[in-house]
This record gives C-alpha cells, structure tokens and sequence, in this order.
C-alpha cells in the first residue's frame, strides 16, 4: 500500500470535458509534485508545490492547472485535452524541497485516456 | 547539466540469477542517488538510496554502492525472484534542488 493516494485510478474524458485528479498524503510532507509518464518513459516533471506555494512549472500547457488547496492535498485540474495527453499522471512527495536528499514518495497514478 | 545513464534492456534472467543494472550519473557537487522500481500497474517505489560516496544502501536484497570516482551506482542482487520483474529506475538529486533526474529505466523479466 501506498501512502501517496491518488483518485480516480482511471479516467476516460473527451477533449471537451472537465475533469480533476486528486493526491492526497498524510505523510506531514511540505512538498508535492506532478508527474506526466508515458509507456516504456521515466517520469516527466510538471509542477512542484512547496509549503503550498507552486515552486515549478516546467512549461506545462495552461489545459493543466495545478492546485494545493492545503498542505495534505493537491489537484490537477484538466480542460480541453489533446489525445497526445493519455498518459499515467503521477503524484509524489516529499518532506520538503530544501533538502534533495530526500526522497519522494509516489502514488499509484491515474491512468487517462482521452478520447 | 546533470544526467543518468541506465544500461539498456530489457534484461531477462532465469529466477536464482544474480542480477547487476549498471546506472552512471554526471552531476555537480555530491548528489543523492536513488533506485525506485515500478511493478506493473503500479506507480514509482523507493528502493534504496545513498546520499554520500562510499554509501551502500540496501533494501529486500538489492544493493548499490555510491562509487564517486566512478561516478556510478549500480543495482545488484545476489539471486532475483519472479517477483522482481519490473522497470528499475536510477536516479539523482542535487542539495538545494527539486528535481529528480531519472535514467530512461531498465525492464527486467525474471523466468521461472
């Protein structure tokens, strides 16, 4: 078991449709990230939240939309997605980013489609 | 610019085999080395990880050694199981920094 949760595991939208996934740790970890992983790839970093604050966004187009409503949760908000967007969307973190040393701890992902 | 380098795979090997993933890293200043495996359906596990040179870390009967004259940190395991089969991942972090930078990944296939 992980200790990263990340809802839902799947998700099927069309490129008009609205739809968020949700992280959540209850690891009192300071720092979150996003994660985009295509088939046979390493992670692609998104975004890095620290302390509640975005820290990174590694040009990600704006139909992503990060948000932290508190330091336990992080969302990403999808709108008006390309098919080239299906991919497994990562969630990590870590106690916080001042400190590389420490490691980060990944959920299971949501798995997307898009239609 | 920092970088990791995993050997290429996909790599299969007969269950009780002893297993060596090469991971090479270039980087500034002394950063921390990570191994994560991803079974599977699932997302990214840690491993092991070793923040100094010389560091051995270990973990369910993989280790790797932070070799700093070599600059590499390799992933070995005295006799694989089934189990293991997965996508191995290497890699580093700088102080101060927050990216992971991650080698391309090794498959590994342990056969019955």
């Amino acid at each position: 078991d992980t200790e990263v949760t990340q809802t839902p595991k799947h998700l099927v939208m069309g490129m008009t449709n609205k739809k968020s996934l949700k992280c959540e740790q209850h690891m009192g970890h300071r720092a979150m990230y996003w994660y985009k992983q295509k088939a046979k790839k390493p992670p692609e970093l998104m975004f890095v939240y620290s302390y509640e604050k975005l820290s990174i966004n590694e040009s990600v187009p704006s139909r992503f939309s990060p948000e932290c409503p508190n330091s336990s949760l992080l969302n990403l908000h999808l709108h008006a997605l390309q098919p080239e967007d299906s991919a497994l969307y990562l969630c990590a973190s870590s106690q916080d980013t001042d400190r590389g040393r420490q490691p980060q701890h990944f959920g299971d992902g949501t798995r997307l489609s898009i239609l | 610019g920092n970088s990791v380098t995993q050997m290429e795979g996909p790599v299969t090997l007969s269950e009780e085999a002893f297993l060596t993933i090469n991971c090479t890293y270039t980087a500034t200043g002394y950063p921390s080395l990570f191994w994560y495996v991803q079974y599977p359906g699932e997302g990214l596990q840690l491993l092991l990880k070793a923040t100094k040179a010389d560091d051995k870390g270990s973990n369910k009967g993989f280790e790797a050694t932070y070799r700093k004259e070599t600059t590499s940190f390799h992933l070995e395991k005295g006799s694989v199981q089934v189990s293991d089969s997965a996508v191995y991942f290497c890699a580093l972090s700088r102080q101060g920094a927050q990216k992971l930078v991650f080698g391309q990944g090794t498959r590994l296939t342990i056969n019955p």
